[in-house]
């Protein structure tokens, strides 16, 4: 876990704010990725990067905007906050395109949007 | 689309005895399966994961799982628990499009 770290690792906002969560990988990794989890639900892809220069829409895009600023950094941007987005949002990578690779996880930021 | 099933919101076990924890899934091809666990305030760890080959795959911390075909499951399993073990456990199936679809997730409890 320490080679993705997201901050803040908590963070209270009010509806309407905008909001930035950030993420920093040492793995060297081309992959990026941002969850959110909600109970009983999974987690969900909200937007992924596949290097610098790409960047896809997940399941559940809407409300969000990222930033790919380096290899190293995946920002996950809520324009205007709403509360349905209170969740534990992860960031996470992976080395590449081989089916078996594995993703490592960030320790998450729980978001609180009052 | 691919999809993962975790029948089971909350698995209940004594420790030492063994403990399995549920997952099914559907794909269209191949199925590339992972099992990952969450620890309190920590994001996921992965233990581990079915490509091809034998269909019990032994991972981290003891666990080990069993793809079955025909039935469409990887049950995770551990012949003896420990309290540790207590965690939040997730499936998850790679899709084509080489991303994570992740089941809902299963809470162990092991009881002392």
């Amino acid at each position: 876990d320490a080679d993705v770290t997201q901050t803040p690792r908590n963070r209270i906002t009010k509806t309407g704010k905008r909001i930035m969560l950030e993420c920093s990988q040492t793995k060297g990794h081309d992959r990026m990725y941002w969850y959110r989890q909600d109970p009983g639900l999974g987690l969900r892809l909200i937007y992924y990067s596949f290097d610098v220069k790409d960047i896809n829409k997940g399941e559940i895009s809407d409300g969000y905007s990222v930033s790919r600023q380096a290899q190293a950094k995946f920002s996950l941007s809520l324009e205007s906050a709403i509360p349905n987005q209170t969740a534990l949002y992860f960031c996470a990578t992976s080395a590449g395109t081989h089916v078996g690779e594995t993703q490592y996880f960030g320790p998450g930021t729980r978001l609180l949007v009052l | 689309a691919q999809s993962v099933a975790q029948p089971e919101d909350q698995v209940n076990v004594a420790e030492g005895n063994p403990l399995t924890v549920k997952c099914t899934y559907s794909v269209s091809g191949n199925p590339y399966l992972f099992w990952y666990v969450q620890y309190p305030n920590r994001g996921l760890q992965f233990l581990l994961k079915y490509i091809t080959g034998d269909n019990l795959v032994k991972g981290s911390y003891g666990f080990e799982a069993e793809f079955n075909k025909s039935q469409t499951s990887f049950h995770l399993k551990k012949p003896s628990a420990l309290v540790s073990d207590s965690a939040l456990y997730f499936c998850a199936v790679r899709d084509y499009g080489q991303n994570f679809v992740f089941g809902p997730g299963t809470r162990l409890s092991v009881l002392p």
